[in-house]
């Protein structure tokens, strides 16, 4: 019963390196997406998808780029890191937008240095 | 502007005591409202509302709606250790053609033996 799964689980990285990260679901949810959390901030929409081959952008999309070639997979990527790209990320999927549950990953630290 | 406003941002009681918290809310065309329990990882769900005055109840915590008022409560009776964490709450929305979902900033809920 893995749910949703995201790899890494922590990451430091230098400035302007670029990553991947990882979002699996195996719930056959249609809608996937990726938040970020900082200290006292509550969680921002970063990007979302409402099925395979489509996506768009949440409140803070700038510096991110998401692809979703499958229903299962929504990977989230850093081009040219940067330090306000500290965070805890994470990734969750669900059967609709607006009612229903969110089923969040375990998400990943990141640190940009 | 969808708008999720949660109070108080921390608290801090006494093992033993009960505690309400607070959700309110401004959103276009209200779906549903959502609560979490976020530890030191990711949130998990709680309740999920959608209907004015109807109590959803699990174990010693309970939630409701009032959508004449637009706000929900949690509570918490008899509190424990190990319900310290952040509750965060979500309302589903749609407007515009588009499902949206915002979260509030969370409360810091911090239960002293």
């Amino acid at each position: 019963n893995a749910g949703v799964t995201q790899t890494p689980k922590f990451r430091i990285l230098k400035i302007g390196q670029s990553m991947t990260l990882q979002c699996a679901q195996d719930m056959n949810h249609n809608y996937m997406y990726w938040y970020r959390q900082d200290p006292g901030m509550g969680l921002k929409l970063i990007y979302y998808s409402v099925g395979a081959g489509i996506t768009d952008k949440g409140e803070v999309p700038n510096g991110y780029n998401v692809s979703r070639s499958t229903t299962e997979d929504f990977p989230l990527r850093l081009e040219l890191a940067a330090p306000s790209q500290t965070s805890v990320y994470f990734c969750a999927s669900s059967y609709s937008r607006a009612e229903s549950p969110l089923h969040f990953g375990n998400g990943t630290r990141l640190t940009v240095t | 502007e969808d708008k999720v406003v949660q109070s108080p941002l921390s608290l801090v009681v006494h093992e033993g005591d009960t505690v309400t918290l607070n959700c309110s809310y401004e959103v276009t065309n209200f779906r549903s409202l959502l609560w979490y329990k976020q530890e030191k990882k990711a949130p998990t769900f709680l309740f999920m509302l959608t209907s004015s005055g109807i109590e959803k109840k699990s174990g010693r915590l309970s939630s409701i709606l009032d959508k004449k008022e637009l706000f929900s409560i949690l509570n918490i009776t008899a509190t424990q250790t190990g319900d310290s964490a952040v509750y965060l709450c979500a309302v589903g929305h749609s407007g515009g053609g588009a499902d949206g979902l915002t979260f509030g900033k969370g409360t810091h809920l911090i239960i002293q033996p």
